[in-house]
Order: structure tokens, then sequence, then C-alpha cells
């Protein structure tokens, strides 16, 4: 299958900082990428879907000025969690469909970035 | 929002044995499908049932579908050690790519 990769796989920060994590489609355009989080031992929970060249649709519930997503190439999305503190600390997953998969519904998911906020 | 419930919660099985675990939605889909979590890492996709469909296989998992009763199963067949992990039910609705995801049954299988 296709490939997805997220960067960083686990940061720690200090609280009032701000973090960027990377998501990449190696060998696919990912018109359409998602930013789920997960807390320990339960589900993914969806944040904000992004579409290439505009702006994120963030769930209800999910400050979209907490959390920035830039998606500015067909490749690459980032979430960026801005002035993070304890309770922002959970496992980011991202995962990308190019067109096909979105008709098909088959995604592809990232291996997860861990933030621990300090 | 989650759509998906699953259960059992967690399931504890000796290697060779079958593992069957349930998923229930609330609203009509467009397709279900199943992903496995190893413990800290990403999601695999294992297979994708679509609404008109009822049953679908893969290598050692069988997956059904009954849309009447909104509600999957899989079953994994002679598991190993290395079956043990998360696995996830997720629903598409009708026209949307959107996945909700259920609760997980986490499943461990001992050797």
């Amino acid at each position: 299958g296709a490939v997805v990769s997220q960067h960083p796989s686990w940061v720690i920060c200090k609280s009032g900082t701000s973090v960027k994590i990377e998501c990449r489609s190696l060998d696919f355009q990912a018109t359409t990428m998602f930013w789920y989080r997960q807390f320990p031992k339960q589900s993914l929970m969806l944040m904000a879907t992004s579409n290439e060249g505009s702006k994120a649709t963030y769930e209800q519930g999910v400050e979209k000025d907490k959390f920035l997503i830039n998606h500015a190439s067909l490749t690459l999305s980032t979430l960026t969690v801005t002035s993070a503190h304890p309770e922002d600390s959970s496992f980011y997953i991202c995962s990308a469909a190019g067109l096909a998969g979105l008709n098909t519904g088959e995604l592809f998911f990232g291996e997860g970035s861990r933030l621990t906020v300090l | 929002s989650q759509q998906g419930e699953e259960d059992p919660q967690a399931l504890s099985i000796q290697e060779g044995e079958n593992a069957t675990m349930n998923c229930s939605y609330k609203t009509s889909i467009n397709n279900l499908q199943w992903y496995r979590q190893n413990s800290g890492r990403g999601l695999v996709h294992l297979i994708l049932i679509r609404s008109n469909e009822r049953e679908k296989h893969s290598g050692r998992l069988r997956v059904t579908l009954d849309t009447s009763k909104k509600s999957s199963s899989l079953l994994i067949t002679a598991s190993r050690a290395a079956d043990t992990a998360s696995y996830f039910c997720a629903t598409a609705p009708p026209n949307d790519y959107k996945l909700s995801f259920g609760a997980g049954t986490t499943v461990t299988v001992r050797a």
C-alpha cells in the first residue's frame, strides 16, 4: 500500500511552546489529509480535514487557533500545536487519501506522533 | 463524532484459537473498515466491506456486515502472537469519506 510518513514520531516540549508535526505522502498525491488525536487506550477522534490549497475544516470542539493545519502541497500537511499545555499531550495521527482513495474509502495512516508537554 | 461501538473491549486467547469481535454503528454507511493498531503505532488497514456486501475474506480475516442490524464482525482464525493488537472498526457515511472510529477491541494472543 501507499506510504504516509509522520515526523517527528515523538516530541517532548515545555508548556507554552509550539510544536509542528509533519505528515507526508511519499508515493502518491494526497488531495485530502485527516488529522486525528488519540488518548491512551481510547479511539481516534477526528480533529480536522485538510485539502490541498484550502483552509482546513475543523470538527466541532476543536480550536482552529490552537491546532493550526496547513496543506500547502499535495504531499505535505502540517499540524502545529500552538502554546502547548500538558492537556495537549496525546498521540496525533494523520491519514491521507488521493482522489481514488476518496472514492474507494481507502485511507493510509501515518505512524503517529506522540506529544508530551511538560 | 464516534459512531462505532465495539465489543468486547478486551479479548485474551491462546495461540491457534479464533478471535471474534463485533462492531455496531448508528447511522447509514457507505462502507465499514477494520484497522489494526499495534501499541504506540499507526493504523494498518485490514479490510473494507461495502454496504452492499455481506461477507469478505482476506487471508485469516473474515468480516461480515449486517446493515439491517447495523453491525459487523471481524473474525481472526488460527491466531498468532503477532496478532496481538487493538482492532478498530471505522465507518464512512454515504457521500462522505470521513471515518468515525469505534472504541476498539484489544486482543492479546498468548503463546
